[in-house]
């Protein structure tokens, strides 16, 4: 089982659709989480934060994390054509280590 | 946010050259950097990290002399890949966390094409 699961997709939804964007992971010391939006040929940005458990919004997203079920969401709500993108999830369990990655979901928004 | 920037963006070489890629944090000191590679449609591989003013740390299977990672200043970080082959032809993607700071921000990423 590798230690961050996410499904690649890709995921095609209308505009104004809410998305839900999922990861699962296996290892109970990961404390840290993040969501990074990547465009095609362009670095990752980070979108969301979120340290152990709970739930944080930024404007139209929205990032939970379960820590007992292992398992974390970004939530995008009135998606707009330019969200189209890969959204990574990443974690770690201390501040100054390595992220680990999931493989990426890939999120094509029609107008 | 805080920014990082990476120079080249892009850069095509002949095979058996040398190519030098710079990390840069523009507004925050960076006591850590990490060094990434992502292959098209597959996820960052994390190939070094690396602390200012001392040896990068490699993940397995990354050869410590082949790419060459120098964190002289809090603001500056270097990848050389030395001897580059058509294989090592990639997309390099730096990150930076600052001592402050509970996650990482990347730079926008080298793309290299090894001929």
């Amino acid at each position: 089982q590798k230690e961050v699961e996410q499904d690649p997709g890709p995921l095609s939804v209308p505009e104004g659709a809410i998305v839900s964007l999922n990861c699962t992971y296996s290892n109970s010391a990961f404390q840290y989480f993040m969501w990074y939006r990547q465009y095609s040929r362009k670095g990752p940005e980070l979108l969301m934060y979120t340290y152990s458990s709970g739930n944080k919004e930024d404007g139209r997203f929205t990032a939970q994390v379960d820590k007992s079920s292992k398992y974390i969401s970004l939530f995008i709500r009135d998606s707009q054509p330019s969200d189209s993108a890969t959204y990574l999830c990443a974690m770690s369990g201390q501040a100054g280590t390595a992220l680990i990655f999931g493989k990426g979901t890939t999120l094509s928004v029609s107008s | 946010g805080a920014v990082v920037s990476q120079h080249p963006s892009r850069v095509i070489c002949k095979s058996g050259t040398s190519v030098k890629i710079e990390c840069r944090s523009l507004d925050f000191q960076a006591t850590t950097m990490f060094w990434y590679r992502q292959f098209p449609k597959q996820s960052l591989m994390l190939m070094a990290t690396s602390n200012e003013g001392s040896k990068a740390t490699y993940e397995q299977g990354v050869e410590k002399d082949k790419f060459l990672i120098n964190h002289a200043s809090l603001t500056l970080s270097t990848l050389t890949v030395t001897s580059a082959h058509p294989e090592d032809s990639s997309f390099y993607i730096c990150s930076a966390e600052g001592r402050y700071q509970e996650t990482q921000y990347f730079g926008p990423g080298t793309r290299l094409l090894v001929l």
